[in-house]
């Protein structure tokens, strides 16, 4: 069972170029979520999806754009990278945008320099 | 502001108990949640809880007082495995959860 699947695991990145984090999920959940996770925080939500052909801001947007063209894929830009980006990040994916049970993606481990 | 407070690690013995502590405040509330997170991976899903009182399954049991703003996840007979990070994450008025910086648990045999 797939679940959800991110590229890369890794990546360094220099300042200032762009990247796109990628995630696809097989269980056909309508939600999907982007969090990043730096040491002393909690998980913060970036942006999230509520169903394909929508998508809404989380806690910190800023210098980060997200699609959702089909119920499967959710990718993450990084338009110009900065240092402060560097970060693990999530993509994680529920039923549907409520109180459900949210599934993880094993996470792209960024460096930013 | 929006916060949840745990302890940032606690050390156990191996079948011993353990009780972590979980306190949040959110604007609106629609459930709490516990997560586990071995180190390098994804936190996976232990437990919700909605209402007051306590869910029980299997080794692990949480509790959620609304009133209080409190939740604890209990852990019994400890195994070396369950050494890990627990989250406790909020769920606001806007249904996007709020999450602690977790607690590191050692379990020492």
């Amino acid at each position: 069972t797939a679940g959800i699947t991110q590229a890369p695991t890794s990546q360094i990145l220099a300042a200032g170029r762009s990247m796109t984090l990628r995630c696809t999920q097989d269980m056909r959940h309508n939600a999907m979520y982007w969090y990043r996770q730096d040491l002393g925080l909690g998980l913060r939500l970036i942006h999230y999806s509520n169903t394909a052909g929508t998508t809404g801001k989380g806690e910190v947007p800023d210098g980060y754009s997200v699609s959702r063209a089909n119920t499967d894929d959710f990718p993450l830009t990084l338009a110009s990278a900065v240092p402060s980006q560097t970060s693990v990040y999530f993509c994680a994916s529920s039923e549907r945008l409520g109180a459900d049970i949210q599934y993880f993606g094993a996470g792209t481990r960024l460096s930013v320099l | 502001g929006q916060n949840i407070d745990q302890p940032t690690e606690m050390t156990a013995t191996e079948g011993a108990i353990v009780q972590i502590n979980c306190t949040y405040q959110t604007s609106g509330f629609n459930g709490l949640f516990w997560y586990q997170q071995h180190a390098g991976e994804a936190p996976t899903f232990l437990s919700y809880n909605v209402l007051d009182g306590l869910e029980e399954k299997g080794r692990f049991s949480s509790f959620l007082s609304r009133s209080k703003g409190y939740s604890y996840l209990l852990l019994k007979e400890l195994q070396m495995k369950d050494s890990a990070s627990y989250l406790c994450a909020a769920m606001d008025s806007n249904y996007q959860l709020i999450w602690g910086a977790g607690t590191k648990l050692i379990i020492k045999p």
